[in-house]
């Protein structure tokens, strides 16, 4: 049973430029979450696709921006790249975002450098 | 607003040894608590959680948490530390409101086992 993926695993942009990360959920789950890991930091949560819907959303600028595919699958994509988005940026999966008790798995990352 | 503390940047402890990695939460209502640890480039992997019911939790690798309502604390613990065991931890809350499932992560607290 395949786990959460992410591609690529590295990449470097310079500012200004756009990039577009992938994931992949784990097998059953349905709802993709991403987050932004800066160095020293805890994950920050950036947004929540369900149905293929954004349904939730946390403190990031509108360059930020995503899409869910009909196999659950997601992208995130960022805009004019500034030095201080260089992060990991982590997707994590998990089975409906009704608020229950499921559990959000993680991939391993894709660690992006600007710059 | 949620928000998760660990008081501590890092904890060393010897093999063998019981070990301590501290967290404290402020949430509205009920907490969903999780702790999940992060080995050198890598993505986070689950350790255990608290829903509700019985307040110590026990988890994957011998890990266990002990839920703290009265001191809004959320402690892992484990009885005999490994050198494996090394690595980042972070403590996280969420909601638990239908499409309120963001999970709002601490700091993270380095722990370094030695032998």
């Amino acid at each position: 049973d395949a786990g959460v993926t992410q591609s690529p695993t590295h990449l470097i942009k310079t500012r200004g430029q756009q990039v577009t990360l992938r994931c992949s959920p784990k097998s059953g789950h349905d709802t993709v979450s991403w987050y932004q890991q800066a160095l020293g930091q805890g994950p920050q949560f950036i947004f929540q696709y369900y149905e293929e819907e954004e349904r939730q959303r946390g403190n990031f600028p509108d360059r930020f921006s995503g899409h869910q595919f009909p196999n659950y699958s997601s992208e995130l994509n960022v805009n004019a790249l500034l030095l201080g988005d260089s992060a990991l940026y982590l997707c994590a999966s998990s089975f409906g975002p009704q608020g229950g008790q499921e559990t959000q798995y993680f991939g391993p990352g894709t660690r992006l450098l600007v710059l | 607003a949620q928000s998760v503390a660990q008081p501590e940047d890092q904890v060393n402890v010897a093999e063998g040894n019981p070990l301590t990695v501290k967290c404290t939460y402020s949430v509205s209502g009920n907490p969903y608590l999780f702790w999940y640890v992060q080995y050198p480039n890598r993505g986070l992997q689950f350790l255990l959680k608290y829903i509700t019911g019985d307040n110590l939790v026990k988890g994957s690798y011998g890990f266990e948490a002990e839920f703290n309502k009265s001191q809004t604390s959320f402690h892992l613990k484990k009885p005999s530390a490994l050198v494996s065991d090394s690595a980042l931890y972070f403590c996280a809350v969420r909601e638990t409101a239908v499409y309120r499932t963001a999970l709002i992560f601490g700091k993270g607290t380095t722990l370094s086992v030695s032998s």
